[in-house]
């Protein structure tokens, strides 16, 4: 599949290591909070996601961070696969309304 | 587990061919989305639908007419394709409320 994302920021780990991928938003009325997983070819696929009731969420090997202070979002992998490598994006939305603002992503490659 | 087919992976078109991209979910979804992807911009909203027959413009919606005649389809039109739309389009549904958007695999378009 063609790569979605040829001038994306890009954060190589190697296998085993945590990953931290960081995202920021503008909208301070932003109150729900989504971060996607996208492969090459393929549509995005959610990940987690986290209300700003809350300042952390967990998942199977992932984490989500929330700092309305600084409107910051951040995913934590641990022990990072090789089947993690893909670009990842954050997305937030406001009650209320249909639409969902999404970040230009960051690509993960996990080194063997 | 929710479904969102895109009728194609690939198509090209021929500059000012109408085009037709197809979208339906399988689970009575009230909110569709069209979105366009390119490199470093992330994705954009095109157009979406909150209901049968209704619609709204997204942020770029110049060069596209939407149609939701049942709940479950929602097709993107190209009235004449031209090379600058080029793109990778995603469909996506959401039952509304705080939850995640549910996306489709892709299509990939070429305009030539």
């Amino acid at each position: 599949g063609e790569s979605v994302g040829l001038h994306l920021p890009t954060l190589s780990v190697q296998e085993g290591d945590n990953s931290i991928i960081n995202c920021a938003y503008s909208n301070s009325a932003s109150d729900y909070f989504i971060w996607y997983k996208q492969e090459s070819g393929k549509g995005p696929q959610f990940i987690i996601d986290i209300r700003s009731n809350m300042d952390k969420r967990q998942g199977q090997r992932v984490t989500v961070l929330l700092n309305k202070t600084v409107k910051h979002l951040s995913l934590q992998i641990a022990a990072t696969q090789p089947g993690d490598s893909a670009v990842y994006f954050c997305a937030d939305r406001t009650s209320g309304t249909y639409k969902y603002i999404f970040g230009t992503g960051t690509r993960l490659k996990v080194l063997a | 587990d929710v479904k969102v087919t895109q009728s194609s992976r690939y198509l090209v078109k021929r500059t000012g061919e109408k085009v037709f991209l197809e979208c339906v979910q399988d689970m009575d979804h009230e909110n569709m989305f069209w979105y366009r992807q390119d490199p470093g911009l992330g994705l954009r909203l095109i157009y979406f639908s909150y209901d049968v027959k209704m619609k709204e413009k997204g942020d770029i919606p110049e060069g596209y007419s939407v149609s939701r005649e049942k709940k479950e389809r929602f097709s993107l039109i190209l009235e004449s394709a031209s090379t600058n739309q080029t793109s990778m389009y995603l469909c996506a549904s959401t039952p509304g409320g705080n939850t995640e958007a549910f996306f489709g695999q892709g299509t990939r378009l070429t305009v030539v």
